[in-house]
């Protein structure tokens, strides 16, 4: 069956620490985004991809990294520069013009221990 | 500027007490209007899609409305496992397909 993989599920980083999220997609669908989601502040979109080897900011970019290698694939790197990393990530995909919605992955619980 | 707000914030029903929710949107030009709902630690999953004014979805007991200002969520006779948050969520023709997502509604349903 086509869907998107996150994982780790439960990821924790120490001060200081890079950590990258995976997020996978077999849906054959061109474009991937990455949220952030926090409690009472729905969802904040980090960067996207609309195409491979290109990806735009979203409202809440700093502190964060990302890449697109390969169509399928759209890992983001929370980085130290990140002061406030603790949140659920979610990662979606969807066709070129969105005309269908997002398919959102199951989600990655980040703390800073 | 785009903005898509969800109404109320928290809604507690109990089993079998039907209700609203809201969904008012300001966007230029709707491409698209999604209904998620999303379970504690999980991501959102698809419930609807309404494209034009009028239009009607309905599933099991949910069933989504749509004008052209704002969407509803009827939820009809709920039971406890219809909890969850529901987010909605527009893509405007301006966009490149970047959904503008609400804060969503979370529901209780008490047996």
């Amino acid at each position: 069956d086509g869907g998107i993989t996150q994982s780790p599920k439960y990821l924790f980083r120490k001060e200081g620490q890079n950590v990258t999220l995976s997020c996978e997609q077999n849906l054959n669908h061109d474009a991937m985004y990455w949220y952030r989601q926090d409690p009472g502040q729905g969802l904040r979109l980090i960067y996207y991809s609309q195409i491979v080897n290109d990806f735009q900011k979203g409202d809440i970019a700093e502190g964060y990294s990302v890449s697109r290698e390969k169509k399928e694939s759209f890992p983001l790197t929370v980085t130290s520069a990140q002061k406030n990393p603790t949140a659920f990530y979610l990662c979606a995909s969807s066709t070129a013009t969105g005309g269908r919605g997002y398919t959102f992955g199951s989600g990655t619980r980040l703390t800073v221990v | 500027e785009d903005q898509v707000t969800q109404s109320p914030e928290a809604l507690r029903l109990q089993e079998g007490e039907s209700s609203s929710l809201n969904c008012s949107y300001t966007v230029s030009g709707l491409r698209g209007l999604f209904w998620y709902r999303q379970d504690p630690g999980k991501g959102p999953e698809f419930l609807f899609t309404l494209y034009s004014a009028g239009e009607e979805k309905e599933k099991e007991r949910l069933k989504a409305t749509l004008t052209k200002k704002e969407s509803f969520l009827h939820i009809t006779a709920p039971k406890p496992e219809d909890s969850a948050t529901y987010l909605c969520a527009v893509l405007d023709g301006g966009s490149q397909g970047n959904l503008i997502f609400g804060k969503g509604t979370k529901l209780s349903v008490k047996p």
